[in-house]
């Protein structure tokens, strides 16, 4: 299994200040997601990494960034956090070539 | 615009029984789909995958049937058992390789002992 970590894992934050979360793997793989999951949504996919340096927008990346500036490590940021963005927040990565994603315990965000 | 839809968000069923999970899809450039367990305070975990290139695949338990004209799989659990109780969610990719999957909203899956 690939050894993947979120933290924090729980963060309460009010509207307005900015929260960065952090995934880290350690397993040197190229594909890294952020996914949030909401009741009644599902998985929604915000950013995704392809490499250092090389990400894209998933469908719900409005009010977020990401960065990856190191393999093992790939960020997401909520520059002004809103209520909307109270959520589950799940990392990924992409294991081998079998399409299957890997995901971490995710981190629990609420935006007060 | 939903692209991957799990019309039935419960379902329960007595242990021992079949279990069958539902997925419909929109998107016909999806040529990959996969089956994800998830637990409460955990990450979804793999549970099983078909290529379009095939309409069954079976492992232990599980096996997940894909009807490519009515753009339609799914998931049969047999038998039944406590611990899969859980929600289960349907995914797709297109063009493999290219690694990005859509999820389904999901079903709660309730085994009854």
């Amino acid at each position: 299994d690939a050894g993947i970590t979120q933290s924090p894992r729980h963060k309460v934050t009010e509207t307005g200040t900015p929260v960065t979360l952090r995934c880290h793997q350690t397993e040197n793989h190229r594909y890294m997601y952020w996914y949030r999951q909401d009741p009644g949504h599902g998985l929604r996919l915000i950013h995704y990494s392809y490499g250092v340096k090389d990400t894209d927008k998933g469908e719900v990346s409005d009010g977020y960034s990401v960065s990856r500036s190191k393999t093992e490590d790939f960020l997401l940021t909520l520059e002004s956090a809103t209520s909307s963005q109270t959520s589950v927040y799940f990392c990924a990565i992409l294991q081998g070539n079998t399409g299957e994603l890997f995901f971490g315990e995710g981190s629990r965000l609420t935006v007060l | 615009d939903q692209q991957v839809k799990q019309n039935s968000p419960s379902l329960s069923v007595q242990e021992g029984r079949i279990s069958i999970l539902n997925c419909d899809y929109t998107n016909s450039m999806f040529d990959y789909f996969l089956w994800y367990k998830k637990y409460p305070a955990e990450g979804p975990t793999f549970l099983i995958s078909i290529s379009s290139i095939k309409d069954k695949n079976e492992d232990g338990r599980f096996t997940v049937f894909l009807n490519k004209s009515a753009k339609h799989l799914s998931l049969h659990i047999v038998p039944s058992q406590p611990g899969d109780s859980a929600v289960y969610f349907c995914a797709a990719g297109a063009n493999f390789g290219n690694e990005k999957l859509t999820f389904g909203t999901g079903t709660r899956l309730t085994i009854i002992p």
